[in-house]
C-alpha cells in the first residue's frame, strides 16, 4: 500500500518568504507528526495531530510556524517569513493511532533558505 | 529538559562483528524506547522498540533496556556492510511524543 508522501521533495526559498509543506499520511492513520532534522542532528518534534483532538503544538519553535490538518487526511506545515536557520529536512510521520508504536516516516522535504 | 544522549560516533566495526550502540535518557517518565535506522539522505525506519526491562531479540538485532540506569542499547550481530547507517534512539513518555537522540553513525567495513 501507499506510504506517507510529502511534497515538495526539495524547496529553495529566499529569506523572508513563506513556504508551505504538505504531508499525506497513510490512509486510516489517525495520528500525524511533524519533525525537523537539521544537518547532522536528530529529529526535533514540532507538532502532533491525533484525530479531531486539539493538536499538540509544544514543539513549534516560533509563531512563524503553524500547521493544519483536515480531519484524518492531509496536513500542511507553514513557515512564514523564513529565516536561514529554518533550513532543514522536514519529516512527517503517521501512525495508526497515538498508542501504536510504529511511526511511518515520509521521505521528507528538504528546505533551503538562501 | 527531556534528553536522549547518544555517542555520535562514527562507530566502525568489521563485517561479521557485533556492533553495540548505546543511549541514555534523562526522563524517568519515558515508558518505551525505539531504535530507528536512517540511511544517508533517507527517512528513518523503525528497527525495534522495547518497553520492558531486559532484552528483546529480533533476528540479528537485540535491544536492551535498563530503566534503573536509564540506559538503552542495540546490539547488531553478524554486522553487514548494509547495516552501515545512522542509528537513532528515541524515548516516548505518556504523551506519545518521541524524543530523539542525535544518532550514532555506524560503518561496517567489508
Amino acid at each position: 500500500g501507499a506510504g506517507v508522501s510529502q511534497s515538495p521533495s526539495n524547496k529553495v526559498t529566499e529569506k523572508g518568504k513563506d513556504v508551505e509543506l504538505r504531508c499525506d499520511p497513510i490512509s486510516g492513520h489517525t495520528a500525524l507528526y511533524w519533525y525537523r532534522q537539521r544537518l547532522g542532528q536528530g529529529l526535533e518534534f514540532l507538532i502532533y495531530f491525533q484525530g479531531n483532538s486539539a493538536p499538540d503544538k509544544s514543539g513549534l519553535p516560533s509563531d512563524r510556524f503553524s500547521a493544519e490538518r483536515t480531519g484524518e487526511s492531509v496536513s500542511t506545515l507553514t513557515i512564514q517569513r523564513t529565516q536561514q536557520e529554518d533550513s532543514a529536512v522536514y519529516l512527517c510521520a503517521s501512525s495508526l493511532d497515538s498508542v501504536a508504536y510504529e511511526q511511518y516516516f515520509g521521505p521528507g522535504t528538504r528546505l533551503t533558505v538562501t | 529538559q527531556k534528553e536522549v544522549e547518544q555517542n555520535s560516533g562514527p562507530l566502525s566495526v568489521p563485517e561479521g562483528a557485533i556492533a553495540s550502540l548505546n543511549c541514555t535518557y534523562s526522563d524517568r517518565g519515558s515508558q518505551s524506547f525505539f531504535w530507528y535506522r536512517q540511511y544517508s539522505g533517507k527517512s528513518p525506519e523503525l528497527i525495534m522498540f522495547i518497553y520492558s526491562n531486559g532484552d528483546k531479540e529480533d533476528g540479528r538485532f537485540t535491544a536492551q533496556l535498563n530503566k534503573a540506569s536509564q540506559y538503552v542499547s542495540l546490539l547488531i550481530r553478524d554486522s553487514q556492510p548494509s547495516d552501515s547507517a545512522t542509528y537513532l534512539c528515541a524515548g516516548r513518555g505518556s504523551n506519545y511524543k518521541l524524543t530523539f537522540g542525535k544518532g550514532t553513525l555506524l560503518t561496517v567495513n567489508p
